[in-house]
């Protein structure tokens, strides 16, 4: 079963502007991650928020967790051609004993020039 | 892709015949999975491994079989194909170490079954 769903499923933006993805989630996590899947490749892991972080920044990207509202948000701020692509949450289930995540079915981000 | 490859990277069969995909990594990482990835879907666990020769089921797994026989080595085996198993199939990898549950994914083949 599903456990992020990613809102929304697509998304079209000029460069520039920021972009923002949403994930929700239905069970405890211990964390959520978010990867970027390029058009034909495969996923390429971006950044990992714990449970008990609230906010985390890598680069151009931004990623809140709210684990009371079972949610977590990815921002890309000055958007740039190259990040077309789709963007997924996955969770990684608190307590689980192999390191398995669950993801979501992916935003698609369009990145105009 | 992190030292992950993935043979063959594309595969047209018929249905009723046994394939098997091959994932191959360098990076000596502990435990390897293998998904599915379907429009609609985003990306489903088919099996996984948490050490050579120790397997166990993800969520999609009815319909197919792994082995893994060395650190390096997980093969996907669809003892019978059918036209539902048409996909792609992306192999991953992740070990032990402070950011552990991070995975890295391979390229990924795609399966046509007719």
């Amino acid at each position: 079963s599903q456990q992020g769903e990613e809102d929304p499923q697509a998304l079209s933006i000029q460069e520039g502007e920021n972009a923002t993805m949403n994930c929700s989630y239905k069970t405890s996590i211990n964390n959520l991650q978010w990867y970027r899947q390029n058009s034909g490749r495969g996923l390429v892991h971006l950044i990992l928020i714990r449970s008990n972080e609230r906010e985390k920044h890598s680069g151009r990207l931004r990623v809140t967790l709210d684990t009371s509202k079972k949610s977590s948000s990815l921002l890309i701020t000055a958007s740039r051609a190259a990040d077309t692509a789709s963007y997924f949450c996955a969770t990684y289930p608190f307590g689980a004993g192999s390191y398995q995540l669950t993801f979501g079915k992916g935003t698609k981000l369009s990145v105009i020039p | 892709d992190a030292g992950i490859t993935q043979s063959p990277r594309h595969k047209v069969t018929e249905t009723g015949t046994p394939v098997t995909l091959r994932c191959h990594q360098t990076e000596n990482h502990r435990y390897m999975y293998w998904y599915r990835q379907d429009p609609g879907h985003g990306l489903r666990l088919i099996h996984y491994s948490y050490g050579v020769k120790d397997t166990d089921k993800g969520e999609v797994s009815d319909g197919y079989s792994v082995s893994r026989s060395k650190t390096e080595d997980f093969l996907l085996t669809l003892e019978s194909a059918t036209s539902s198993q048409t996909s792609v199939y992306f192999c991953a990898i992740s070990d032990l170490g402070i950011e552990r549950e991070t995975q890295y994914f391979g390229p990924g083949t795609r399966l046509l079954v007719l």
